[in-house]
């Protein structure tokens, strides 16, 4: 089944600064894609959905890339700030049943440097 | 308002008892799931339903049971709860068509003493 490596577990950076997040994922046939974002004590809210036939997506603060021929999805984060500090995670969807099952990477927890 | 809720939101069970944990949810959505998420593994799913009367089983099922008995409801029944099952867990919803986005509940900080 679909596997998904999300890198790095750890990312900490200055108030205004970037950062980016990144995950493999293995089925060549995934096609659609979901980053979430989960502050403290709080569930999983949808970031943004994308779509294989969509490269890049843009949101309010961040870019999400999909580079289908190297199966990476990235999220970067641009000039961040204090309320952008949570654990992102990525997610996979199964391509193959009704299900909607997804997999994730195992998170990245994002925080501003003092 | 909340459209998916857990209860309880935290909850301590002993070696060997029986835990329920509960979710509703007012998005009328065909399918339900329940993930558990632990630290450096992220979430992972343990059982899913594709309406009323249905459960499947995730990635990984053993030591849970799960219950669909109405659109709203889906619950994660651990009949004997293990130290190892210590974890929070996160229900969600979602339709079923390609893509569709899962909504989540809070969460259930379950630990088993």
């Amino acid at each position: 089944g679909e596997q998904v490596e999300q890198r790095p577990p750890h990312l900490s950076v200055r108030e205004g600064d970037s950062a980016v997040i990144i995950c493999t994922y293995t089925d060549p046939n995934s096609y659609y894609f979901f980053w979430y974002k989960q502050e403290p004590g709080a569930g999983l809210q949808l970031l943004m959905k994308v779509f294989s036939s969509t490269e890049i997506n843009e949101g309010q603060g961040f870019t999400v890339l999909l580079n289908k021929k190297d199966k990476q999805l990235s999220l970067n984060l641009t000039a961040a700030h204090p309320g952008d500090s949570a654990v992102y995670f990525c997610a996979v969807s199964d391509p193959g049943t009704g299900s909607n099952r997804l997999t994730f990477g195992k998170g990245t927890k994002f925080s501003l440097i003092p | 308002e909340a459209a998916v809720t857990q209860s309880p939101r935290n909850k301590v069970a002993v070696t060997g008892g029986k835990v329920t944990l509960s979710c509703n949810q007012t998005n009328n959505h065909n399918n339900m799931y329940w993930y558990r998420q632990d630290t450096g593994h992220g979430l992972r799913l343990i059982h899913y339903s594709y309406g009323a009367g249905s459960t499947e089983k995730g990635d990984i099922p053993d030591g849970y049971k799960a219950s669909r008995p109405s659109q709203e409801n889906f619950s994660l029944i651990l009949e004997l709860a293990t130290p190892s099952q210590t974890s929070v867990y996160f229900c969600a919803s979602g339709e079923p068509g390609g893509g569709a986005e899962q909504f989540f509940g809070p969460g259930t900080r379950l630990t088993v003493l």
